[in-house]
């Protein structure tokens, strides 16, 4: 039972290239999340995905895209990559669907720079 | 929306002695209060919750108090150890399952 698993660790783009981190867990969870961690400034919800189908912003979603590609895959697009993009950017999962809270549970990070 | 504010944002404490962090919540709707903790270069990692319809919870040498009046809730460690030194996270939601998230206090303990 891996929990929440994000590939790739680690990545070095160049300003203006597209890529895709990928998230996947495997805890049957109805809702998964993105967010960035930066020093100083906590997690940042990105994106979120209440359950499959659907995903609704969060608290800092310009420059990102998502895909909820199955119950077990929530995926995280940068189109153009910008330096201010440079985080560290955490997938999490939770039972919650609908309207209530459950603990989330965290993969360990993918690490980003832009340069 | 939610705002959540996290104090201190440094704390420093010889190992045995205790530890607060302290959050406020801007929404009065936020039902759900969890506290992440975060060793460097790791992933957040639950250690204790707390839902509204309580006032306390304890595991061991961890609990959280929630005082919804003031909207205001504390995290408090007893016993100290070295291996509590990390990153402390507290966060707030509401029924939308969105968890908003202090600023973090870096816990350091000192032998």
């Amino acid at each position: 039972n891996a929990g929440v698993t994000q590939t790739p660790k680690f990545q070095v783009l160049k300003t203006g290239q597209s890529m895709t981190l990928q998230c996947a867990q495997d805890m049957n969870h109805n809702s998964m999340y993105w967010y960035r961690q930066d020093p100083g400034m906590g997690l940042r919800l990105i994106y979120y995905s209440a359950s499959e189908g659907t995903t609704d912003k969060g608290e800092v979603p310009n420059g990102y895209n998502v895909s909820r590609l199955n119950k077990r895959e929530f995926s995280l697009r940068l189109e153009s990559a910008a330096p201010s993009q440079t985080s560290v950017y955490f997938c999490a999962s939770s039972e919650a669907g609908g309207l209530s809270n459950q603990p989330q549970h965290f993969g360990d990070g993918t690490r980003l720079s832009i340069l | 929306g939610e705002n959540v504010e996290q104090h201190p944002s440094t704390l420093s404490v010889q190992e045995g002695d205790s530890a607060v962090i302290k959050c406020t919540y801007s929404d009065s709707a936020s039902n759900y209060f969890p506290w992440y903790k975060q060793e460097l270069g790791k992933r957040p990692q639950l250690i204790i919750d707390i839902r509204s319809n309580v006032g306390e919870k304890k595991d061991q040498r961890i609990a959280v108090t929630l005082n919804k009046t003031a909207k205001h809730f504390s995290l408090h460690i007893t016993e100290t150890q070295p291996e509590d030194s990390a990153v402390y996270f507290c966060a707030a939601s509401s029924n939308t399952g969105k968890l908003i998230f202090g600023q973090g206090t870096t816990l350091q303990v000192k032998p």
